[in-house]
């Protein structure tokens, strides 16, 4: 069973329209992260957050808003959404503290028309 | 220009041949580590390996972090070898994020 949970698996979206993109880990950890890869580019980080706190954000654009309801859950919420936007995003998930390397989800990927 | 070279883009090999991966970085660093990105798209990582070499049934891998290199060996390859391998880069601690290659991309024909 996967551990880290991602939804939707796939999303197809119109130019300007919002997205969430949800992610849950059931691994007790303690820090969450959302990293970007698209095509041609090298897997991209974008967020960091540590008991629903945001540690370091290295996304440029405000459109990128991650969320954390609850310490197991960070959505991504995407507004204003472009073609360029359209890629995979992973969110993965490690035991700050001990300097645990991050377990990657499985992805959610993202088509904007 | 990018911190993280891996060579070859990509390879196909015959079944049971043997293959060397190498990742090259221009930048000091905290660990490095390297993943197998399944054809899918889903990220596993292969080894945690900050320094020397570590061996996992036919994978191999080994760093020396004052050359700025790591090498992934594949021996014997599988069928199931097949996906892309990164190489990705702790350079401070993981809330700052990894830093990836761009992968080389392993095709294993029978």
């Amino acid at each position: 069973d996967p551990k880290i949970i991602q939804k939707p698996k796939y999303l197809v979206a119109v130019t300007g329209s919002e997205k969430i993109l949800i992610c849950e880990q059931y691994l007790g950890h303690n820090a969450m992260y959302w990293y970007r890869q698209s095509a041609k580019k090298p897997l991209e980080f974008m967020f960091s957050y540590s008991y629903q706190k945001l540690m370091d954000n290295q996304t440029a654009s405000s459109r990128f808003q991650p969320q954390s309801s609850k310490k197991n859950h960070l959505d991504l919420q995407i507004t204003a959404l472009k073609p360029d936007d359209s890629a995979t995003y992973f969110c993965a998930s490690s035991l700050q503290g001990d300097n645990q390397a991050p377990l990657f989800g499985e992805g959610t990927r993202l088509s904007v028309l | 220009g990018q911190q993280v070279q891996q060579s070859p883009t990509s390879l196909v090999l015959q079944e049971g041949e043997n293959a060397e991966l190498q990742c090259n970085f221009s930048t000091s660093l905290n660990s490095m580590q390297w993943f197998y990105q399944r054809p899918g798209g889903s990220l596993v990582s292969v080894f945690y390996n900050p320094s020397g070499t570590k061996q996992s049934g036919r994978l191999t891998s080994t760093t020396v972090i004052k050359e700025r290199r790591s090498s992934l060996h594949i021996s014997s390859s599988q069928i199931t070898d097949s996906g892309t391998y990164l190489c990705a880069l702790c350079l401070h601690n993981y809330a700052q994020g990894l830093t990836f290659g761009l992968g080389t991309r392993v095709s294993v024909f029978p």
